[in-house]
């Protein structure tokens, strides 16, 4: 199956500096990511949809200027947290699927943990 | 996307079928049901998805009524690697690649020695 993924898996960085995350689609063009975040024993929540060449869109209560996402290219999209704090603490997901056709699963990356001390 | 209500957990012994409920009352003509699980400090994982008819694959079966108000996953014979949060979805089919995903609470199995 297709196969996105993550980097890093984990992450520790001191409060105030910024930290960024890279989703890539190994296998597969992707229009269209999305970043989850979850914090421990709850569900995912969507932060934003990711829009290849264009503009994310952010959920509601979602600052955009701390989370910045950058979708460059049709395989690779960036979350970079800026001026972390300890409550930025959690675990980042991100989703995609290929661009073309009809495919109806999502797939997800394996996750980063990111740990602001 | 309609809510979709699972029990909060559940215990299933190790080879036996584990079945995992769904309640999704609201659910519209055009709206499939979706499964994914999440092993713990893991990505979710696509599991299967139907519309009317039952659906099996190499993962799970899934069992759908007839009014479409709710449905089961069976995991046929449970192993200790199939300990998750398994969630319900439902959602209308995309093209595109436009999947976006609204995840619920889950169902969180243990599957016991």
């Amino acid at each position: 199956g297709a196969v996105v993924s993550q980097h890093p898996s984990w992450v520790i960085c001191k409060s105030g500096t910024s930290v960024k995350i890279e989703c890539r689609s190994l296998d597969f063009q992707a229009t269209t990511m999305f970043w989850y975040r979850q914090f421990p024993k709850q569900s995912l929540m969507l932060m934003a949809t990711s829009n290849e060449g264009s503009k994310a869109t952010y959920e509601q209560g979602v600052e955009k200027d701390k989370f910045l996402i950058n979708h460059a290219s049709l395989t690779l999209s960036t979350l970079t947290v800026t001026s972390a704090h300890p409550e930025d603490s959690s675990f980042y997901i991100c989703s995609a699927t290929p661009a073309a056709g009809l495919n109806t699963e999502a797939f997800f990356g394996q996750g980063t943990r990111l740990t602001v001390v | 996307d309609a809510k979709t209500t699972q029990p909060p957990s559940m215990d299933c012994a190790e080879g036996r079928a584990a079945n995992l409920p769904c309640n999704h009352s609201t659910i519209s003509g055009n709206e499939y049901v979706y499964w994914y699980r999440q092993i713990h400090s893991q990505g979710p994982q696509y599991i299967i998805h139907g519309l009317k008819n039952n659906e099996t694959n190499e993962m799970a079966s899934l069992i759908i009524t007839e009014d479409r108000k709710s449905s089961t996953l069976i995991l046929p014979h449970a192993t200790l690697r199939d300990t998750a949060v398994y969630y319900c979805i439902v959602r209308p089919e995309h093209s595109g690649g436009y999947q976006k995903v609204t995840f619920g609470t889950g169902t969180k199995l243990q599957v016991i020695p």
